[in-house]
């Protein structure tokens, strides 16, 4: 089956450092991806909708100036956590389209912890 | 605000036991829903997944849907304890390309 490669795993990290994390279609080109960020017994919160060679859309109550999203490629997307504080840490999961909601594929997820 | 209920449990069985998860919706104008499992610390995996009235059934799993209810279930027969996770009922909204997922229900299968 279709392959999303999500990078790091985990993350520490102090205060006010920056985080990148990748995300990559391994074997198709999704034209679409998607990030989410899920609290400890939480559902998954859609973060925003990452389209290649656009501005992502970013979901209502996400900062685009934080969370950096750059979807430069058809195989890669990436969310850069700008000056990251202890709120948010969090485990962040990317998605990827293959072409409708049947075919979004998940990455690994990021476990991000900010001291 | 469109928004996905589920009863965050946890839901004991037994194993061997039929397994029982529920699913509301408010999006009246949702028509594709899904069923996914997550592990402690994993990502999400796709199960289930169903568009129309009724049931669907694949192995152990029946998915099932009454939009005039705007609900859906997840039947889980013959339940392992491998199958003891976090289970996310999740619809794809309506005009868009997202999904809203719901809180999940814990599942817990004693041997």
């Amino acid at each position: 089956g279709a392959v999303v490669s999500q990078h790091p795993s985990w993350v520490i990290c102090k205060s006010g450092t920056s985080v990148k994390i990748e995300c990559r279609s391994l074997d198709f080109q999704a034209t679409t991806m998607f990030w989410y960020r899920q609290f400890p017994k939480q559902s998954l919160m859609l973060m925003a909708t990452s389209n290649e060679g656009s501005k992502a859309t970013y979901e209502q109550g996400v900062e685009k100036d934080k969370f950096l999203i750059n979807h430069a490629s058809l195989t890669l997307s990436t969310l850069t956590v700008t000056s990251a504080h202890p709120e948010d840490s969090s485990f962040y999961i990317c998605s990827a389209s293959g072409g409708g909601a049947e075919k979004l594929f998940f990455g690994s997820g990021t476990q991000l912890s900010v001291l | 605000q469109k928004e996905v209920e589920q009863n965050s449990g946890p839901l004991s069985v037994p194993e061997g036991a039929i397994a029982s998860l529920n699913c509301t919706y408010s999006d009246r104008g949702s028509q594709s829903f899904f069923w996914y499992r997550q592990y402690s610390g994993k990502s999400p995996e796709l199960i289930m997944s169903i568009y129309s009235n009724g049931d669907k059934e694949d192995g152990r799993f029946t998915a099932q849907l009454n939009k005039a209810s705007q609900y859906v279930s997840l039947l889980i027969r013959d339940s392992q304890p491998s199958d003891s996770a976090t289970y996310l009922c999740a619809v794809l909204n309506s005009g868009y390309s997202t999904l809203t997922f719901g809180k999940g229900t814990m599942l817990l299968v004693s041997p």
